[in-house]
């Protein structure tokens, strides 16, 4: 079944605005990572965070562990944000992730 | 900076025909991984390793076998390539437990 749910599907800001993406997860997770992939088709990891809050640069991750269920806030996005933002969970301390589908972000100028 | 590698980096396959998609890292990692990624959806795990001449299955192994000859090399081999086995497939490393995870840039397989 699914494991790793997301959402929106897609979102569409103007640059300057704040973004909140979700995802929410079906199974007791070890390890929870939001990865960027680029419109080229590359992933970057931007943070693992299996529990409480964690910050860098302009992002915001927290995650609830018992409600089974994390965001990713993105401060004044940028057209350089731009991409889809994948959420991944680890149930096996092995780093065999299971991704959700990803949201689209698209920030226009 | 980490660095995984894929070869090639696109390939157009036969029906029918066998395919092998090689990733190096250079990360001294012992986790190995290789998924395939479907136009508008998440990866899935195909195959993983965790220690050289050693694989384990991942979701969907099925028409995929792997190969890890060494701690720095994984290949992942299609025997008899399907047109349902047209994707974007990755290669990633890590050191396992919660640590990153390090991707290759991807290898664009079409099947005709």
């Amino acid at each position: 079944g699914q494991q790793v749910q997301q959402s929106p599907a897609s979102l569409v800001l103007q640059e300057g605005e704040n973004a909140e993406l979700q995802c929410n997860f079906s199974s007791t997770a070890t390890q929870l990572q939001w990865f960027y992939q680029s419109p080229g088709g590359s992933l970057v990891s931007l943070l693992s965070n299996p529990s409480g809050t964690k910050h860098t640069g302009r992002l915001t991750s927290t995650t609830v562990t018992k409600e089974r269920r994390s965001s990713l806030h993105i401060s004044s996005s940028q057209t350089t944000d731009s991409g889809t933002y994948l959420c991944a969970i680890d149930m096996s301390n092995y780093n065999v992730l299971y991704f959700g589908s990803g949201t689209k972000l698209t920030v226009e100028p | 900076e980490a660095a995984v590698t894929q070869s090639p980096r696109s390939k157009v396959a036969v029906t029918g025909g066998k395919v092998t998609l090689s990733c190096h890292q250079t990360n001294n990692h012992d986790y190995m991984y290789w998924y395939r990624q479907d136009t508008g959806h998440g990866l899935r795990l195909i195959h993983y390793s965790y220690v050289a001449d050693s694989t384990e299955k991942g979701d969907i192994p099925d028409g995929y076998k792997a190969s890890r000859p060494s701690q720095e090399n994984f290949s992942l081999i299609l025997e008899l390539a399907s047109l349902s086995q047209t994707a974007v497939y990755f290669c990633a490393s890590s050191e396992g437990g919660n640590t990153e995870v390090f991707f290759g840039k991807g290898t664009r397989l079409t099947v005709v």
